[in-house]
């Protein structure tokens, strides 16, 4: 079964410009989540799909910040303009979808996004 | 509101040796519990999970309990290799909190041979 794929690897950007991360999730995962980790943190959830509505974006800075999901299976990540502290991995995670059990819930992460802002 | 504590790293240990990383949280209700793993270079991976108080989650030699009277979820493994160094990361979610994850900061674990 194939992860979740993610691209680019890596982006580098100078302060102000714009950059768009892509998540492709697991076949027939209905919950799609964008997490931000800052380097020696744990990540933080910046926003969350059940298919293609939005479920919480309440950490998700929406001045600059933008995120879609348009047909419920893979999603974009916006950022615009950047600033120096956004710097960090970008992570998508997606899993079967929450419901009655609560195996539903495990969630599988792709490699990740490595942004550097100079 | 909710939060994961983790001891600090990084965690250096002797090849064989024994492992214990600690992990508290704070949360109402039943939270699923979880520790992720994530390798040099890649993303996470679930380590293991449990999902109701008294659970003990267990892969690759490592376990974790669900023990609610304390409010932690320790992870240990009887004797680490050195392909085990890597962060370690304990994380809850909840039901009415859509499922999302919160995590603790992370450890760092490095094996020496």
């Amino acid at each position: 079964e194939a992860g979740v794929a993610q691209s680019p690897r890596y982006k580098i950007i100078e302060k102000r410009q714009s950059v768009a991360f892509w998540c492709n999730p697991i076949s027939g995962h209905a919950t799609l989540y964008w997490y931000q980790q800052i380097l020696g943190q744990g990540p933080k959830l910046l926003i969350q799909f059940q298919n293609n509505g939005v479920v919480d974006d309440s950490q998700l800075p929406k001045d600059r910040f933008s995120a879609e999901r348009l047909k419920g299976v893979d999603s974009t990540l916006k950022i615009q303009p950047a600033k120096l502290e956004d710097s960090a991995v970008y992570l998508c995670a997606s899993s079967l979808g929450y419901g009655t059990s609560a195996s539903t819930d495990t969630q599988y992460f792709g490699p990740g996004t490595r942004l550097t802002v100079l | 509101g909710n939060s994961v504590t983790q001891m600090e790293g990084p965690v250096t240990l002797s090849e064989e040796a024994f492992l214990t990383i600690n992990c508290t949280y704070t949360a109402t209700g039943y939270p699923s519990l979880f520790w992720y793993v994530q390798y040099p270079g890649e993303g996470l991976q679930l380590l293991l999970k449990a999902t109701k108080a008294d659970d003990k989650g267990s892969n690759k030699g490592f376990e974790a309990t669900y023990r609610k009277e304390t409010t932690s979820f320790h992870l240990e493994k009887g004797s680490v290799q050195v392909s085990d160094s890597a962060v370690y990361f304990c994380a809850l979610s909840r039901m009415d909190s859509s499922y999302k994850l919160i995590f603790g900061s992370g450890t760092r674990l490095l094996v020496r041979p």
